[in-house]
């Protein structure tokens, strides 16, 4: 099994630039969530989703939109990206609370 | 709300030493689940322990012990002999019974494993 797949791992954007970051999960969870991680602040959610086609803010949403129209895939979007964007983001999956898998993370730099 | 606290951001010490990374909850809800993860230099988030918030019993894993203490709303990790791979960022992480299933993590401490 695969687990949780992120696309891309790496990318540079130039600011004003759109992206779509892909996550794919192979393990039939609900919940599905979008982190950031940035130096000295830990891991803060920026939007997640309890089931297909249903999406909510997280703790640092602005800047980002999200989709989950298949139970498999969320994408994170940004529609026009900032300096402030640059993070690592990943990705998880969970049944509820009772087991987080993890991707292996996007490294992403906006010049 | 929610909250974890991770007091110590960098921790030195020499290989063979013992090391206790402290762990610091806030949480309204009586069912939670609260959690340890480790990230090496290479990035990945690696699970290392899951306690529900019923289950006050220590648990020891090898080298690795968690100490929960509901009392005093703590969940402390200690690395006992430790060893240069174990160089890593450690975070704790807490989710609400209530909630949709949310992680909530702390900003971490970076052990640093010396030879």
């Amino acid at each position: 099994n695969a687990g949780v797949t992120q696309t891309p791992k790496f990318r540079v954007l130039k600011t004003g630039q759109s992206m779509t970051l892909l996550c794919a999960q192979d393990m039939n969870h609900e919940y599905m969530y979008w982190y950031r991680q940035d130096p000295g602040m830990g891991l803060r959610l920026i939007h997640y989703s309890v089931g297909e086609g249903t999406t909510a803010k997280g703790e640092v949403p602005d800047g980002y939109n999200v989709s989950r129209l298949k139970k498999q895939n969320f994408l994170l979007g940004l529609e026009s990206a900032a300096p402030s964007q640059t993070s690592v983001y990943f990705c998880a999956s969970s049944m509820r609370r009772y087991g987080y898998t993890f991707g292996s993370g996007t490294r992403l730099t906006v010049v | 709300a929610q909250k974890v606290t991770q007091a110590q951001t960098e921790i030195s010490v020499v290989e063979k030493e013992d090391v206790t990374l402290d762990c610091v909850y806030e949480t309204r809800d009586t069912t939670y689940y609260l959690f340890w993860y480790k990230q090496p230099p290479s990035g990945e988030l690696v699970f290392l322990i899951r306690r529900n918030s019923f289950d006050e019993q220590n648990e020891i894993s090898g080298r690795y012990s968690w100490n929960f203490q509901k009392s005093t709303s703590s969940f402390n990790f200690t690395i006992t002999a430790s060893q240069v791979v174990d160089s890593a960022v450690y975070f704790c992480a807490l989710s609400e019974g209530g909630s949709q299933g949310n992680l909530i993590f702390g900003k971490g401490t970076k052990l640093s494993v010396k030879p």
